[in-house]
């Protein structure tokens, strides 16, 4: 299985508080994402990045933000939750944005907003 | 329209059986193909990327056929534990590794 830690695994949390989920990898890898999964959806991308401090949008980025300061840790922040928020977060990473790359998958953050 | 389409199932089938899934894209210029499987409650894990001869890993089979812009998963002699659903997955061509997903496919096999 690929490095990829996520923390913490749980959280429940009120409307309006900021949250903060990390992703650690070690592997080395470029590219890491954050998505979120509800149900009757596909997994939504929220953010990515392409490298130490490059980071860009994905489909569904309102109301998250994200940081990456060194290769293995990618962070995402709910400045101000809302009860929408409310999903199973997982973090990826992949090797290189050209050819067959597959992504691999963190265990999720289960994130509940009261 | 959703980018990847897929039949949420559940498809429930005894072991043994044969079974197969379809999916479909709406970007002609999509590159790479993709299945995932997921358990309840787990990360999607890659079950095998999809070629566009065709490609085959034991008891899977994967076919994409461009030119209707349509992907399936064939899975022979059907376990208990293959119960899962299974995600298809596409690359649109240009930009980082940008991945769509279906919403997928519930796999539901019974004794």
């Amino acid at each position: 299985d690929a490095g990829i830690t996520q923390s913490p695994r749980h959280k429940v949390t009120e409307t309006g508080t900021p949250v903060t989920l990390r992703c650690h990898q070690t592997e080395n890898h470029r590219y890491m994402y954050w998505y979120r999964q509800d149900p009757g959806h596909g997994l939504r991308l929220i953010h990515y990045s392409y490298g130490v401090k490059d980071t860009d949008k994905g489909e569904v980025s309102d109301g998250y933000s994200v940081s990456r300061s060194k290769t293995e840790d990618f962070l995402l922040t709910l400045e101000s939750a809302t009860s929408s928020q409310t999903s199973v977060y997982f973090c990826a990473i992949s090797e290189d944005r050209g050819g067959n790359q597959p992504q691999h998958f963190g265990d999720g953050t289960r994130l509940s907003i009261l | 329209r959703k980018e990847v389409e897929q039949d949420p199932g559940p498809f429930n089938v005894p072991e043994g059986a044969t079974v197969a899934f379809n999916c479909t894209y709406s970007n002609s210029a999509s590159q790479s193909f993709f299945w995932y499987r997921q358990d309840c409650r787990k990360e999607p894990k890659l079950l095998m990327s999809v070629y566009s001869s065709g490609n085959e890993d034991g008891r899977f089979t994967a076919q994409l056929n461009r030119a209707s812009q349509y992907i399936s998963l064939l899975i022979r002699d059907s376990k208990l534990s293959d119960s899962a659903t299974y995600l298809c997955v596409v690359r649109p061509s240009g930009g980082y590794n940008k991945l769509i997903f279906g919403a997928g496919t519930r796999l539901a096999v019974h004794p």
